[in-house]
């Protein structure tokens, strides 16, 4: 039973519109969200998080928006520059619960020049 | 500043040989974490450790072992391998106030069991 859902493997997207990516999770405990970003051959790396206080986090090009009550929170990347060209993967935690941070299957990106 | 390396980074191994996969890393973080990424899966929590000497088992511990002697190194071990445990595996450390805050993660290996 996967607790955070990506259910879109793929996006493409033009250069310079703007990318969406969702993420769905059905544990209603987890109170922190994470994006990692994830090249071919290297590990993931950290993008951008929100706490379950807020509804919107901004980082640059990066908007994070989380909506509680759909269970769902979304990755808009503004303008799409081929360079974003990637995995992310959308990852969910309870800040008292420990070391459980559960991650979704991932969304590849392609960001076409 | 490495960050966090893993070592090796390719390996084929036979059902039923051992190997030890080593985890390092340079940021004194307290936290490490093993996971296992598998196609449409994500990644899943192995075992993981909060400081020299402790460890504790994750989402997914069958079949392996862990241990932290020191604080900058993380094993990860598999006694018996099984074709089941085909993936990459990453490793990633934290600090202490970072359990649900960022994670650092390596590079990964690429495991083949036949």
């Amino acid at each position: 039973d996967q607790q955070v859902k990506q259910n879109s493997p793929s996006l493409s997207v033009q250069e310079g519109r703007i990318s969406i990516l969702n993420c769905d999770y059905t544990n209603s405990m987890f109170d922190y969200f994470l994006w990692y970003k994830k090249y071919p051959a290297e590990g993931p790396t950290f993008l951008i998080s929100i706490s379950s206080i807020k509804d919107k986090n901004e980082d640059g090009r990066f908007t994070v928006f989380l909506n509680k009550s759909a269970k769902h929170l979304s990755l808009h990347i503004v303008p799409s520059q081929p360079g974003d060209s990637a995995v992310y993967f959308c990852a969910a935690s309870v800040i008292t619960g420990g070391f459980k941070t559960i991650f979704g299957a991932g969304t590849r990106l392609f960001v076409k020049a | 500043n490495a960050g966090v390396t893993q070592t090796p980074k390719f390996r084929v191994l036979k059902t039923g040989q051992s190997m030890t996969l080593l985890c390092a890393q340079d940021m004194n973080h307290e936290y490490m974490y093993w996971y296992r990424q598998d196609p449409g899966m994500g990644l899943r929590l192995i075992h993981y450790s909060v400081g020299e000497g402790t460890t504790a088992k994750g989402e997914v511990p069958d079949g392996y072992n862990v241990s932290r002697l020191k604080k900058q190194n993380f094993l990860l071990g598999l006694e018996s391998a099984a074709p089941s445990q085909t993936s990459v595996y990453f490793c990633a450390s934290s600090t202490r106030t970072g359990v649900y805050n960022e994670q650092f993660f390596g590079p990964g290996t690429r495991l083949t069991v036949l």
